[in-house]
C-alpha cells in the first residue's frame, strides 16, 4: 500500500514569490493535515481538511492556504514568501478526522522549502 | 505563550524499565490529546491518542494517562526498548472550536533507551 506522497521534495524560492505544495494521501484516507517544522518553533499545525472541508486551523497568517480535492489529494499554497517560511512542510493523512477517530495519522517525508 | 509544555528536554532509561514522558497544558479548550514519535531525519509517527472524557488509553506497550484537573498527561512505555529512542511530542486539540480548532504541539522530549 503506497504511503503519503509529498511533492516536490525540495524547493527553492525567493522572497515575494508564491509556492504550491502537493500531498497525495494513502488511498481511502479522507483527512489530510499540514504541518510546518522548523528548528526554532518545532512542529506547528497549519490546517486539516476532511472531505474537502477545512476542519481545523492553526495560527498562521492568511498567506497560508490549502484545499482538498474530491480524490482527497490536497495542496497547500503560500503566497508572498518570507525568509521565515523556510521550513520542512509535512502532511499527514488518516481515515478519520483528527480527534474524531482513533485512526492513526500517517506522515509523508515532507517538502523542504528554502527561501532566499 | 506555550500552551503545551514538555518540561524535560531529555530522558534516559535502561532497557526493560518504564519510560514516563510528561506533558502539561494550560489551554482548557483542549479536549483531545495525541502523542507522536520522531526519529532523526524522518517525519513524525502517530503513537496514541486520548479523548478528554477518558483518563487512560492503552495500546500495547504504550499507555497515556490524562489528569484533567492537573492539566497533565503522561505517556508510559513498558518495557522500554532501544528502538524507542526518539523524540516524543505531545499535542492538544481544541475540538470544540470546530473548524477553528488548533492542534498545538509541545517542544518534545528526547528519549534514550540504553541497552
Amino acid at each position: 500500500k503506497a504511503g503519503v506522497t509529498q511533492t516536490p521534495r525540495y524547493l527553492i524560492k525567493t522572497r515575494g514569490q508564491q509556492v504550491t505544495l502537493s500531498c497525495s494521501p494513502i488511498s481511502g484516507h479522507r483527512s489530510v493535515s499540514w504541518y510546518q517544522q522548523t528548528p526554532g518553533q518545532g512542529l506547528q499545525f497549519l490546517f486539516e481538511y476532511f472531505s474537502e472541508t477545512q476542519r481545523n486551523k492553526g495560527n498562521f497568517p492568511g498567506r497560508f492556504s490549502g484545499r482538498q480535492f474530491s480524490n482527497s489529494r490536497s495542496e497547500m499554497n503560500v503566497s508572498t514568501l518570507e525568509l521565515g517560511d523556510s521550513a520542512l512542510y509535512l502532511c499527514a493523512s488518516s481515515l478519520g478526522a483528527i480527534g474524531y477517530s482513533n485512526q492513526p495519522q500517517h506522515f509523508g517525508d515532507g517538502t523542504r522549502l528554502s527561501i532566499l | 505563550d506555550q500552551q503545551v509544555k514538555q518540561n524535560s528536554p531529555s530522558l534516559s532509561v535502561q532497557e526493560g524499565r518504564i519510560s514516563i514522558l510528561n506533558c502539561d497544558y494550560t489551554n482548557s479548550m483542549f479536549d483531545y490529546f495525541l502523542w507522536y514519535k520522531k526519529y532523526p531525519a524522518e517525519g513524525p509517527t502517530f503513537l496514541i491518542s486520548i479523548s478528554s472524557i477518558k483518563d487512560k488509553n492503552e495500546d500495547g506497550r504504550f499507555t497515556v494517562f490524562l489528569n484533567k484537573s492537573a492539566k497533565h498527561l503522561s505517556l508510559h512505555i513498558v518495557p522500554s526498548q532501544p528502538g524507542d529512542s526518539a523524540v516524543y511530542f505531545c499535542a492538544g486539540l481544541e475540538k470544540s472550536r470546530g473548524s477553528q480548532g488548533n492542534l498545538i504541539f509541545g517542544k518534545g522530549t528526547k528519549l534514550s533507551v540504553k541497552p
